[in-house]
């Protein structure tokens, strides 16, 4: 069956530096990778996704690749801020569902510190 | 727009108490599910819709059930709710973009707690 891996949290960080946190799949078909953010109290929220292999997503200074040879789907960014204090959740969904069912890691919670 | 809408935000209930968690989309979303939340799980499905009428079971449908009679509400009905269903509830819309991908909206959630 499809499933997503992700680093378990929380990771916590000062302000400015260096975030990755790590996501590997594995499917059937040819899927589609996402970020999603959830802010605290809130919904989650699209952060950025690829849809196929080598594609790059990219939003709010976020990026990741799609890396069909490692199965993988690693999210970075390069200066973080308290705002982006969040869980973030890694989640495929492959052409075989009709109706884009996504399939979610458990996900990381980012502590980011003044 | 309001997007996906959920009422209520948070809920308590007793063992053995039946609710509706309400959900609405106004994008005209062909697609509709509910998910849970709950910790070092993701989010995991319960139920989905493709259109008004047809419903379907998602990995965890047991204890809930689902209708569609219009295509802008899918409400969550728990028949008898047990401490298990403890949760956060997420409901979602999805539609097919142009190239042939899927994209979903979510709700801001409903917090269940049951005693």
């Amino acid at each position: 069956g499809n499933s997503v891996t992700q680093m378990e949290g929380p990771v916590t960080l000062s302000e400015e530096a260096f975030l990755t946190i790590n996501c590997t799949y594995t499917a059937t078909g040819y899927p589609s990778l996402f970020w999603y953010v959830q802010y605290p109290g809130e919904g989650l929220q699209l952060l950025l996704k690829a849809t196929k292999a080598d594609d790059k997503g990219s939003n709010k200074g976020f990026e990741a690749t799609y890396r069909k040879e490692t199965t993988s789907f690693h999210l970075e960014k390069g200066s973080v801020q308290v705002s982006d204090s969040a869980v973030y959740f890694c989640a495929l969904s492959v052409t075989t569902d009709s109706w884009g069912k996504l399939q979610f890691g458990a996900g990381t919670q980012v502590v980011v510190t003044p | 727009n309001a997007g996906v809408t959920q009422t209520p935000k948070f809920q308590v209930l007793k063992t053995g108490q039946s609710m509706t968690l309400q959900c609405a989309q106004d994008m005209n979303h062909e697609y509709m599910s509910w998910y849970r939340q709950d910790p070092g799980m993701g989010l995991r499905l319960i139920h989905y819709s493709v259109g008004a009428g047809i419903t379907d079971q998602g990995e965890v449908p047991n204890g809930y059930n689902v209708s569609r009679s219009t295509t802008e509400d899918f409400p969550l009905r728990l028949l008898s709710a047990a401490p298990s269903q403890t949760s956060v509830y997420f409901c979602a819309s999805s539609y097919s973009t142009s190239s042939g991908g899927y994209e979903q909206y979510f709700g801001p959630g409903t917090r269940l707690t049951v005693t």
